[in-house]
């Protein structure tokens, strides 16, 4: 079955504090994998996007990274700060005719002065 | 640019009643999805367009319609809300479908409750 799981599913941190927020899933055939922001109230805006060929992607203080063998993925964010408060979504994109995202339900981050 | 707009931001609806909700945007984008968003459930697909003139069901299209006349506008309408129907709304596009770069670009949201 295609899924998509993250954990944890919440988390608090302090400013200024490292995080890694996981993604694990058993979508078939891959095509690529995607984090999404998404604020309060907001609609998700992409972070990173990798195929099965990248296994490291940065974008500013956030690196995610793929492990295609083991079909999972982190989301690092380096130096946390007040605005990195947000949901964190996973997203993977199946490699048929279809090009289907199948997402995750997300990783709730906040971040506490 | 504006990118994708949606309208409205919240609405209430009573049972049996129908409305559309808007979506927009002006990147020229051939791609266009609507998707509902559930509290501890991932986005859901209800209906994509790949271009004007051309719709398909997503995985979760029962109760929805939609239409694609321009490249610009792909409206999503309720034929008669039920509660269950109560969820955020977000509308979607991309400059094509495929491929690992095909970025998508999300809408606001449209909050609806279904009394």
């Amino acid at each position: 079955k295609n899924q998509v799981e993250q954990s944890p599913q919440s988390l608090i941190i302090l400013e200024g504090k490292n995080c890694t927020l996981q993604c694990n899933y058993t979508v078939s055939p891959f095509s690529n994998l995607r984090w999404y922001k998404q604020d309060t109230g907001r609609g998700p805006v992409s972070l990173t996007i990798m195929t099965f060929s990248e296994n490291t992607k940065s974008n500013g203080r956030y690196t995610a990274t793929l492990d295609a063998d083991t079909k999972q993925s982190s989301l690092h964010i380096t130096a946390s700060q007040l605005s990195d408060s947000a949901s964190y979504i996973c997203v993977v994109m199946r490699m048929d005719s279809s090009y289907k995202l199948i997402f995750g339900s997300g990783t709730r981050l906040l971040v506490r002065p | 640019n504006a990118g994708v707009t949606q309208t409205p931001k919240f609405q209430v609806l009573k049972t049996g009643q129908s409305m559309t909700l808007q979506c927009a945007q002006d990147m020229n984008h051939e791609y266009m999805s609507w998707y509902r968003q559930d509290p501890g459930m991932g986005l859901r697909l209800i209906h994509y367009s790949v271009g004007a003139g051309i719709t398909d069901q997503g995985e979760v299209p029962n109760g929805y319609n939609v239409s694609r006349s321009t490249t610009e506008d792909f409206p999503l309408r309720l034929l008669s809300a039920a509660p269950s129907q109560t969820s955020v709304y977000f509308c979607a596009s991309s400059y094509s479908w495929g491929g690992p770069y095909n970025e998508q670009f999300f809408g606001p949201g449209t909050r609806l409750t279904v009394l």
